[in-house]
């Protein structure tokens, strides 16, 4: 039971670059979803999904894209990579969003450096 | 807007003292509280979770309480160890839909020998 995983742990892109930053849980969780970690700030929305199929936007989604095809995998597109989106970016999971006896679990993060 | 701020930024303390951190919240409707440790370099781990209900909840040396009408929580911390050197934040999760969370930015606590 390897939890929560995600690849790459380290990234450097180029203005404008693509990529994927890829997460995988083994846990049959039903909800998923992307946060990013700045300096001083607390842990922000991306996107989530409440299941195979199913996505919404959270806090802040603009220049990122995802899919939920499988419960086990949601991987997160950045689309043009623009510096502002330097970040330490994180993947959980729990087995509903948020209830009150539901335990997060986050996977070890991608640090994402754009230049 | 929904917001959780928390207090002190950063603290230091000597191995072995005890130390509280404070969380206070703006969630509405609330469903429940949680407090995370983040060590360096790693993802948060969830230390406890309250509901409405619950004004205390401990696991191992970690302590929460939760003053729903203040809106007010604390997370006390009894004879420190170097491990527990790492960030300490404060969620709170709004009863509608989706549960949204709403994170605090944290208080980084170092624990010296």
């Amino acid at each position: 039971n390897a939890g929560v995983t995600q690849t790459p742990k380290f990234q450097v892109l180029k203005t404008g670059q693509s990529m994927t930053l890829q997460c995988a849980q083994d846990m049959n969780h039903e909800y998923m979803s992307w946060y990013r970690q700045d300096p001083g700030m607390g842990l922000r929305l991306i996107h989530y999904s409440v299941g195979a199929g199913i996505t919404d936007q959270g806090e802040v989604p603009n220049g990122y894209n995802v899919s939920r095809s499988t419960t086990e995998d949601f991987p997160l597109r950045l689309l043009s990579a623009a510096p502002s989106q330097t970040s330490v970016y994180f993947c959980a999971s729990s087995y509903e969003a948020g209830g009150p006896t539901d335990t997060q679990y986050f996977g070890p993060g991608t640090r994402l450096t754009v230049l | 807007k929904n917001q959780v701020e928390q207090s002190p930024q950063s603290l230091i303390i000597l191995e072995g003292k005890n130390c509280t951190l404070q969380c206070n919240y703006t969630v509405s409707p609330f469903s429940n509280l949680r407090w995370y440790k983040q060590d360096t370099g790693r993802g948060p781990v969830s230390l406890t979770i309250m509901t409405f209900s619950e004004n205390t909840k401990s696991n191992g040396r970690y302590t929460a309480t939760l003053d729903a009408d203040t809106k007010q929580s604390s997370l006390h911390i009894t004879a420190s160890q170097l491990s527990d050197s790492a960030s300490y934040i404060c969620v709170v999760s709004a009863n509608n839909a989706g549960n949204m969370l709403t994170f605090g930015g944290g208080t980084r606590l170092m624990v010296k020998p």
